[in-house]
């Protein structure tokens, strides 16, 4: 199975902040991760497709880029609606794995 | 875009059996794949497996192959997820996610529908 490590586990910023969440792969994956976000009680929802290709309605602030085994989610201007966990999954090998997440809480 | 909605929350025994279900809405169910992840209390997102409705073709992860069983009801837009003998390891929050592609992310996401087995 492919590991995907995401760093850090947890991190805290405050509104207007950039944050970047990093998500390793344990082998190559071409272009096919994307980026969930959950919050508390609710289902994760779809930020963002092929490593970098945004999610229909997904704010701009959001983004990622990556290729291969490494991988960056960058949310720029930090909203409070955007204090929630984030996931990575990569999509080219089976079994689909997902990193153990990134909790963004508000400092 | 397809909408997902699951069954309701379930308590068990340990060693019951149990089917839960996700219904499509809106166009093209079976253009999607049906992805089921687990989450356990406070913990990651795992990935069950996939069927594929208008094949039922399946995949397992092996961490769960053997041990829970996908179906789809075409007629009724529906996916299922059951067991035939539950552990309260089983104890979890369980969602289906669609996906265009097998390769791709799953962009559809049901409400989830939370599962406590316990004696």
């Amino acid at each position: 199975d492919i590991q995907m490590t995401q760093s850090p586990s947890s991190v805290s910023a405050s509104v207007g902040d950039r944050v970047t969440i990093a998500c390793r792969a344990s082998q190559g994956i071409s272009s096919w991760l994307a980026w969930y976000q959950q919050k508390p009680g609710k289902a994760p929802t779809l930020l963002i497709n092929v490593a970098s290709t945004l999610q229909s309605g997904v704010p701009s602030r959001f983004s990622g880029s990556g290729s291969g085994t490494d991988f960056t989610l960058t949310i720029s201007n930090l909203q409070p609606e955007d204090f929630a966990t984030y996931y990575c999954q990569q999509a080219n090998s089976f079994p689909v794995t997902f990193g153990q997440g990134t909790r963004l809480e508000i400092k | 875009e397809v909408q997902l909605v699951q069954s309701g929350a379930e308590v068990k025994k340990p060693g019951e059996s149990l089917k839960i279900s996700c219904k499509g809405s809106g166009n093209g169910f079976g253009n999607y794949w049906i992805n089921w992840v687990r989450q356990t209390s406070g913990k990651g997102l795992e990935w069950m497996g996939r069927i594929d409705p208008s094949d039922f073709y399946t995949n397992y992860s092996p961490s769960f192959q053997g041990h829970v069983t996908f179906s789809v009801d075409k007629s009724m837009n529906t996916a299922y997820l059951q067991w035939s003998s539950l552990k309260a390891s089983d104890s979890a929050i369980y969602y289906c996610a669609s996906s265009p592609t097998a390769a791709y992310g799953m962009d559809v996401w049901g409400l989830g529908t939370t599962v406590t087995v316990s004696s």
